[in-house]
């Protein structure tokens, strides 16, 4: 079955870059996403990205795609104290149930 | 403002009891979709709906009950069949065709008292 990992912490100074990783396992993913959960709330989506891109640029944000080892990362510039939230990897395939498979989640603490 | 509404922010449970968490779209989306989350793990799914009268069972869909007679509404019934129902339940929706995004409501904390 679909199987989307990610490593469970992070912590960056503010200033610094965030190099947040995924890996997933559905060959057939078509499309790729970045959300974002503060506490208490629903998910908001950041960015995502079509299979037949490598990379994929908005404002501070950075999506790389390596297909071939089936990687995700997400890279913020410049993160701020407001980036601490928890960051969840999902896949969708484009057959099926078309419903997004999530990681568990990458909590991003910004250090002051 | 078009969005994805759930309703209520938190609720609260006897055991042995049904309970119903609304979910109502005005995106106009076909799908929507239930999702709970536990701590430290990321979101499974329940069920799912990719269009008006009619779903289907996600992952996890032993005690949880749906009905899809509106395309805007997609309420999720937690049942007492469910052995674990206190979680994070969060609603979503997307356009049914092409790859766009999923929409999430805030979410429902449900607890068991």
């Amino acid at each position: 079955g679909e199987d989307v990992e990610q490593s469970l912490f992070l912590s960056v100074r503010e200033g610094d870059s965030s190099v947040i990783n995924c890996t997933y396992t559905d060959s057939s993913s078509t499309y790729l996403y970045w959300y974002k959960q503060e506490p208490g709330a629903g998910l908001q989506l950041l960015t995502y990205i079509f299979s037949n891109m490598d990379m994929k640029q908005d404002q501070r944000l950075t999506v790389l795609l390596n297909k071939k080892d089936k990687h995700l990362s997400l890279r913020i510039a410049d993160t701020q104290t407001g980036d601490s939230a928890i960051y969840f990897c999902a896949e969708r395939g484009d057959t099926g149930r078309r419903a997004l498979t999530f990681g568990s989640g990458t909590r991003l603490q910004v250090q002051p | 403002d078009g969005g994805i509404t759930q309703s209520p922010k938190y609720l609260f449970r006897k055991e042995g009891q049904n309970v119903t968490l609304s979910c109502e779209q005005n995106l106009n989306h076909d799908a929507m979709y239930w999702y709970r989350q536990d701590p430290g793990q990321g979101l499974r799914l329940i069920y799912y709906s990719q269009i008006v009268n009619d779903f289907q069972k996600g992952d996890i869909a032993e005690g949880y009950s749906v009905s899809r007679e509106k395309k805007e509404s997609f309420p999720l019934t937690v049942t007492s069949a469910q052995k674990n129902p206190t979680a994070f339940y969060l609603c979503a929706s997307s356009a049914q065709d092409g790859g766009t995004e999923a929409f999430f409501g805030q979410g429902t904390r449900l607890t068991v008292v």
